[in-house]
């Protein structure tokens, strides 16, 4: 199965910060992957797939780069209502695998 | 109005079984491919099975190969998730997700897009 390492696994951070988010993959997984915030008590909502395509709705704030093996997520300004953890997910092939995620706290 | 609405939960003996449903509504069921996640307490989320819209194409994850069954009744709008022989690290709540994909030269990108609320399934003596 593919491994996805995900870092940092918690941070601290202020309103207005510029965040990134980084995933690994074990292996080349080309640019299937997609980013996920999770709030506690929530289901997840979806941000970003195919690595940097911005799921309608979302705030232009988060982006996605990256390909191959590496990628990132990036909150320009960090804003109140993005403390959450995020989540990394692969497609490319089964097993799908999650990073283990990063929860993004306030400083 | 996408809903997808997860039941069957609750408290059951290792060893045990349980079978989890969710109802789709607010789009065309049959013509999804579907997905289940799942959550232990505390802990992130975990990809568990996929099903093709017809219902005859199934992947799962390791940890619940040949004991977990996902099905699915298009008549009737419902995705299932069998669960057999379970372990108190099956804890955990379960949530049911519709793949959408983006056709792209290589293939498909998939994503979730929408996801149930969840229900929270024990496992313990």
């Amino acid at each position: 199965a593919i491994q996805m390492t995900q870092f940092p696994s918690h941070l601290s951070a202020s309103v207005g910060d510029r965040v990134t988010i980084t995933c690994r993959a074990s292996q080349d997984i080309r640019n299937d992957l997609g980013w996920y915030q999770q709030k506690p008590g929530k289901a997840p909502n979806l941000l970003i797939y195919a690595t940097s395509r911005l799921q309608s709705g979302v705030s232009s704030r988060f982006s996605g780069s990256g390909s191959g093996t590496d990628f990132t997520l990036t909150i320009s300004s960090l804003q109140p209502d993005d403390f959450a953890t995020y989540y990394c997910l692969q497609d490319y092939n089964y097993p799908w695998t999650f990073g283990q995620g990063t929860r993004v706290e306030v400083q | 109005e996408v809903q997808l609405v997860e039941s069957g939960g609750g408290l059951v003996q290792p060893g045990g079984s349980l079978r989890l449903s969710c109802a789709a509504s607010g789009f065309s069921f049959s013509t999804y491919w579907m997905n289940w996640v799942r959550q232990a307490p505390g802990e992130g989320l975990v990809w568990v099975s996929r099903i093709s819209s017809d219902g005859t194409t199934t992947a799962y994850a390791d940890s619940v190969k040949g004991r977990f069954t996902t099905s699915r009744d298009n008549a009737q709008n419902t995705l299932y998730l069998q669960m057999t022989s379970l372990r108190a690290e099956d804890t955990a709540v379960y949530y049911c997700a519709r793949d959408d994909s983006l056709a792209y030269s290589g293939g498909y990108y998939t994503y979730f897009s929408y996801w149930g609320l969840g229900t929270l399934v024990t496992v313990s003596a």
